[in-house]
Formats: C-alpha cells, structure tokens, sequence
C-alpha cells in the first residue's frame, strides 16, 4: 500500500505529558500537510511543508505545537504539556503537482486523561 | 478568512439520487473538492472542480459549481447503502498563500435508507 501512513493510530496520554506522531507521506509527495478534526467538525489546518521547509506554521493552535520534516520525506508533530482541550483526531495529508489533490492518513486519535 | 458551510444531515432512499450542498466566502477559491469520510477511516477524495468549471461529471457523480452564488453541490446517481457517510466540501483559495491549504464544512451525514 503507498498511501499516506501514520503512526500511532490512538494514542493516550495524561495531562501534561509530551506526544509525537508520525507521518509517511506518498513518496513522490513535495508537500506535506497536518490537520485536526474534532468531533462533529471537519478537519482544520494547522501547519504545511514544502519538501523539508515548513513554509506556514501560523495556524498551529499554541507554542507548544512544533512540527519537523527533517529529510523532507516523514514528518513528526509533538504536542509538548497535552491538556485535555488537545484530545482530537490528528490527521496528516500529502500532495504534489498543480491541482494539489491531498490524500489523508487514517488519523492518529488523541485522548488526554 | 474562508469560511464553508454545509448542511448537517441528509436521508435519502436507496436508489434514488442525493444532492449534498456547500456554500463557500472566498471568491478567489480556485480548486473545491469533496471527500467521503466512514466512520474509523480516513478522509478520501472523492472528486474536485476547478474554479473556471460550472460542471464535472465522474462516473455516479456530478459536481455542479455556481460561482456568481459561491455555491457548490455534489449529486450522487443511484444511491447505494455503501454511499452512507459524513461528505466533506472544501476549497483552497489563493487567500491562502503558497500552502494552499483546505478550508473545510463541517460535513454533511448521508444516511441512505433501504
């Protein structure tokens, strides 16, 4: 399967720990997304790679959002102290070309206790 | 910034046709898309339009975009029992730099009934 990966798929944590998630976009994929949706919405933007640039992390929620694509290939997103306002559905999403039709990961699901 | 709006619920009848709709702010969107999501998976695309079209048609569905309106619908042809899902409208405008991000609608629950 080449789809977009993403690992852990749930993850559970206690306030105030620190959580990562990873993402394995479409090999072939310059641009790398991350959203997240929490019930009953859709899903909202938070931070965009071109390649290995983070080119607009303006959206991340607070400063303890950071995002990586160290290689431009995978990418990381680290949520540092979790409240429970955190808990969502975190989705990453990949794309190339002109239309710029981006494919999603099934989602990395947070619960903070 | 962008804002997207759909409607929450839709039942329909197996068999018959179901017209999901989605009304967009910005009018320098350029490419507006629709995505299937089931329950535990995924988002996936489904088709797009882009902003110069008024139509496209992709085997059981048909994009139908009215710009003058910012108005955007999808139809789904012969609705089956596995069409039922949230369907989410979402569009990238140039408002949005070079990341051209999505703005989503809250999505549009299909029930399709037998």
């Amino acid at each position: 399967d080449t789809g977009v990966s993403q690992n852990p798929r749930h993850k559970i944590t206690k306030r105030g720990q620190n959580v990562t998630f990873r993402c394995d976009p479409i090999s072939e994929h310059n641009r790398l997304y991350w959203y997240r949706q929490t019930l009953g919405q859709g899903p909202e933007f938070l931070t965009y790679f071109q390649n290995e640039a983070q080119l607009e992390k303006s959206r991340l929620l607070s400063d303890r959002f950071s995002a990586e694509r160290p290689k431009g290939s995978f990418s990381t997103l680290e949520i540092q102290r979790t409240e429970q306002g955190d808990s969502a559905m975190y989705l990453c999403a990949s794309s190339a070309g002109f239309v710029n039709e981006q494919f999603f990961g099934p989602g990395t699901r947070l619960t903070v206790l | 910034g962008e804002d997207v709006e759909q409607s929450l619920f839709l039942s329909v009848r197996e068999g018959d046709s179901s017209v999901i709709n989605c009304t967009y702010t910005d009018s320098s969107s350029t490419y507006l898309y629709w995505y299937k999501q089931e329950p535990g998976a995924g988002l996936q695309l489904l088709t797009y339009i882009f902003s110069n079209m008024d139509m496209k048609q992709d085997q059981r569905l048909t994009v139908l975009l009215n710009k003058k309106d910012k108005h955007l619908s999808l139809r789904i042809a012969d609705t089956q029992t596995g069409d039922s899902a949230i369907y989410f409208c979402a569009v990238s405008a140039v408002s949005s730099g070079s990341a051209r991000q999505l703005t989503f609608g809250s999505g549009t629950q299909l029930t399709v009934l037998p």
